[in-house]
């Protein structure tokens, strides 16, 4: 049992260039969130699923696009970097809604866009 | 909409000392707070949470946290820290109706010193 697992662990990208970052989870949760974290702003909520085949926008959306055509992914893509998307990316999944149930984590993705 | 403020950056305790860290919340309602911790190079993982009931809720390593409403406080304490738990901490709100999403804290970074 992985648990959420995420893929890169790191990347560099240059201005840009796009990207997708992978989130696989082995716990059958319905729900799943991309997050990123930047230094004194704790975690933002980019986009959430709240099943395959939907995504919702959340906190800070713009430049990103997210897709969940299964179940166990949720794929986090970004068209055109730009050096204000450097930052630590995590994914997290959850049985139910975020509000009132446990989140897992990922590891995080550690994006340098130059 | 709910916030959560945490008014520590940074905190220093002595390896044995207690801790409380503060988590201050805005919400309408009865909230569901969560508390969670990021060891460094980690995810988030869950340390306790309170949805209802008795207002002092335990939760793992040690940890327990006080709901006050009165204050709009959901505080974080330990009797006594160990090197170990050296790391950032999250408090999160959330909500009951349909709410996908939860919110967080800044964090407050805790180092121990021995």
């Amino acid at each position: 049992n992985a648990g959420v697992t995420q893929t890169p662990k790191f990347r560099v990208l240059k201005t840009g260039q796009s990207m997708t970052l992978l989130c696989a989870q082995d716990m059958n949760h319905e729900y799943m969130y991309w997050y990123r974290q930047d230094p004194g702003m704790g975690l933002r909520l980019i986009h959430y699923s709240v099943g395959e085949g939907t995504t919702a926008k959340g906190e800070v959306p713009d430049g990103y696009n997210v897709s969940r055509l299964k179940k166990q992914n949720f794929l986090l893509g970004l068209e055109s970097a730009a050096p204000s998307q450097t930052s630590v990316y995590f994914c997290a999944s959850s049985l139910g809604l975020a509000g009132v149930n446990e989140q897992f984590f990922g590891p995080g993705t550690r994006l340098t866009v130059l | 909409a709910q916030s959560v403020t945490q008014p520590d950056i940074h905190i220093t305790v002595s390896e044995g000392a207690s801790l409380e860290l503060r988590c201050n919340y805005s919400y309408g309602a009865t909230p569901y707070l969560f508390w969670y911790v990021q060891s460094p190079g980690q995810g988030l993982q869950l340390l306790l949470k309170y949805f209802s009931g008795d207002t002092l809720v335990q939760g793992i390593k040690g940890f327990e946290a006080e709901f006050k409403r009165s204050q709009s406080s959901f505080n974080l304490r330990k009797p006594s820290v160990h090197w170990s738990d050296a790391a950032e901490y999250f408090c999160a709100v959330g909500a009951n109706f349909g709410n996908e999403k939860l919110t967080f804290g800044t964090g407050t970074r805790l180092t121990i010193i021995p």
